[in-house]
């Protein structure tokens, strides 16, 4: 069964600090992995698409890491601000089917304090 | 600014009423999606469209219908609706295999 896990369910952490988020999937075949941040009552926006062949990518603070033999992903966040706090969805999709079928995990939950 | 609208934000309506969810992008993309989204939970695919005149189910058993008769538009439309209808709902589109934009939602409430 397809599926994309993600951990942890929850994070808070300090103004400043820095965190991993990871996600874990079993989508096969696979196309892409994506990372989304929705901030609340907002809609998702993307941070960074990553395809099999690209093990890291970066996009200002948020570095995202793929290894496609694992089938896991990290998003890292490089000291975190206040705006930082958001859901964290990561997102796969797979090469079955025309539209290129998405996969999504419930998100990571962040909150960051002062 | 906003590539891609949803009208209302929120909406709180009583059981058995008709409603209709819009959703516009002015980007140009030929495909769209909505997307339905509860608290915690991950987003499900309800319906979407590769062009004009192309709609189809998604994963999630919805009583929802869409329309697309023109590119840049793909409501959504209840024709009876239940407290259990009460979700958020997404609508995103996208073209080629680009990540796809999303608009801001509309929160629905039914009583």
């Amino acid at each position: 069964k397809n599926q994309v896990e993600q951990s942890p369910q929850s994070l808070i952490i300090l103004e400043g600090k820095n965190c991993t988020l990871q996600c874990n999937y079993t989508v096969s075949p696979f196309s892409n992995l994506r990372w989304y941040k929705q901030d609340t009552g907002r809609g998702p926006v993307s941070l960074t698409i990553m395809t099999f062949s690209e093990n890291t990518k970066s996009n200002g603070r948020y570095t995202a890491t793929l290894d496609a033999d694992t089938k896991q992903s990290s998003l890292h966040i490089t000291a975190s601000q206040l705006s930082d706090s958001a859901s964290y969805i990561c997102v796969v999709s797979d090469r079955g089917s025309t539209l290129g079928r998405l996969y999504f995990g419930r998100g990571t939950q962040l909150t960051v304090w002062p | 600014e906003a590539d891609i609208y949803q009208t209302p934000r929120y909406l709180v309506i009583g059981t058995g009423k008709k409603i209709t969810l819009e959703c516009s992008q002015t980007m140009g993309h030929d495909k769209m999606y909505w997307y339905q989204q509860d608290p915690g939970m991950e987003l499900h695919l309800i319906h979407y469209s590769y062009g004009v005149n192309s709609t189809e189910k998604g994963d999630l058993s919805s009583e929802s219908t869409v329309s697309r008769i023109r590119t840049e538009h793909f409501p959504l439309t209840l024709e009876s609706a239940r407290p259990s209808h009460t979700s958020q709902y997404l609508c995103a589109s996208s073209t080629a295999d680009q990540p796809q934009h999303f608009g801001d939602g509309t929160r629905l409430s039914i009583l």
